[in-house]
This record gives structure tokens, sequence and C-alpha cells, in this order.
């Protein structure tokens, strides 16, 4: 089966500039998540949705990202306008539903580099 | 909250040799999952081991497995005869099927290299 998609890969931006982040979750996943993972740090859940639905958007900055995911299937990330501390690797996860075995599939993730 | 520590930042091993990664993590609850991930450089996430914290018995795949003390709070990576494709950033997670989210939260990272 074809694992999760992601798009583009690498994105150079200026700050203040905005940018928008891709994501095809596995068929049938219910579960869609967005990290961000910083350099040396572990990834940080920014938002989760169920189905089209979100369930924990806690942590996510909402004054300049927002996320949606129309259809319950693909979901875009965006950030506007971008800080320098939005440098990093954002990566999507999904899962098939929220039970066990709680296994998350993540994409390879998009490198944004904000200058 | 919940907080999940890993202490060595890098690591690494000769081939065949065997490692073991540290991993705490601090929480209240009684009911959660832990996770073991690798992430190989520029390539995806993927899960190497699962421990639900009701089962005793350390779980073990193949050339991996887990020493997890519940106690302690402690939950240690063991990987046997290393090999060149073991080289990648490993990384603990804990999730509380409570939580209502079922969120991980995620160590720093270890990054491990096996030398020829």
């Amino acid at each position: 089966e074809a694992g999760v998609a992601q798009s583009p890969r690498y994105k150079i931006i200026e700050k203040r500039q905005s940018v928008a982040f891709w994501c095809n979750p596995i068929s049938g996943h219910a579960t869609l998540y967005w990290y961000q993972q910083i350099l040396g740090q572990g990834p940080k859940l920014l938002i989760q949705f169920q189905n089209n639905g979100v369930v924990d958007d806690s942590q996510l900055p909402k004054d300049r990202f927002s996320a949606e995911r129309l259809k319950g299937v693909d979901s875009t990330l965006k950030i506007q306008p971008a800080k320098l501390e939005d440098s990093a690797v954002y990566l999507c996860a999904s899962s098939l539903q929220t039970g066990v075995p709680y296994e998350q599939y993540f994409g390879p993730g998009t490198r944004l580099t904000v200058t | 909250a919940q907080t999940v520590t890993q202490s060595q930042p890098e690591m690494s091993v000769q081939e065949a040799e065997t490692v073991t990664l540290s991993c705490t993590y601090d929480t209240s609850e009684n009911n959660y999952y832990l996770f073991w991930y690798k992430q190989p450089p520029s390539r995806q996430m993927i899960l190497v081991i699962r421990q639900e914290a009701y089962k005793q018995q350390n779980a073990t795949e193949n050339r991996f497995s887990v020493n997890f003390q519940k106690a302690a709070k402690s939950f240690s990576l063991k990987i046997s005869d290393s090999q060149l494709g073991d080289t990648a950033m490993y990384f603990c997670a804990f999730m509380n099927p409570d939580s209502g989210t079922y969120k991980y939260i995620f160590g720093t990272g270890t990054r491990l290299k096996v030398l020829a």
C-alpha cells in the first residue's frame, strides 16, 4: 500500500512570506497529524484531525498557522507570515483509527528554511 | 503533563555489536503505550517496537528488544547484532489512550551510528 505522501520535500522562503504544505494520508486512515520537528528536538504535535474535525490544536500558533482537512482525506498546513523560528521539518502522519495498535505512519516530511 | 527524556544525544556501535538506548518518562497515568521510532537519514520515521504498560513481558521484534521498568519509568531499547542499516535517529514516544487525543509525546532523540 502507498505510504503517507507530502509535498513539497523542501522549501526556502523569506520571513514574512507565506507557505503551504500538503499531505495525503494512507487510504482509509481516519486520523491525521501534523508535527513540527525543529533541529535537535523531537517532533511536536501541531494539530490532529479525526476525519475532517479537529481533535487537538492546542500547540498550533493560531495567529500564523492554519490547517484544514477537507473531505476527511488530504490536508494542508499553512504558515502566514513565516518567522525565522518556523524553520523546521513538518511531518504528516496518519493512523487507521484512534485505537489499538495506535501506530502512526509518517510521511517523509517537508524541510522548511526561513531566511 | 507527561515528559519523555532521552539523555544520550549521540551513540556509536561497531557492526555486529549490541547497543542500548535509554529513555525515561514521567507520568501519573497507569494506562499508556510506549514506542521506539527510527528515522533514517532523509527517510521517514518508522515504528521499531511498541510496549503496552499493562504487559509485564518485554516486547521483542527480531533484533530489537526493550527493557521496560514500569516502577522506574524506564524504557530502553536494545539492538543486537547491529547492522549498518540501523544508523538513524531513534525517538522514544509516550501515548496515553485515555487522553482522548492519542497524541505522541516524543523525546529529543538519540543519533545512532553503526560503524563498519
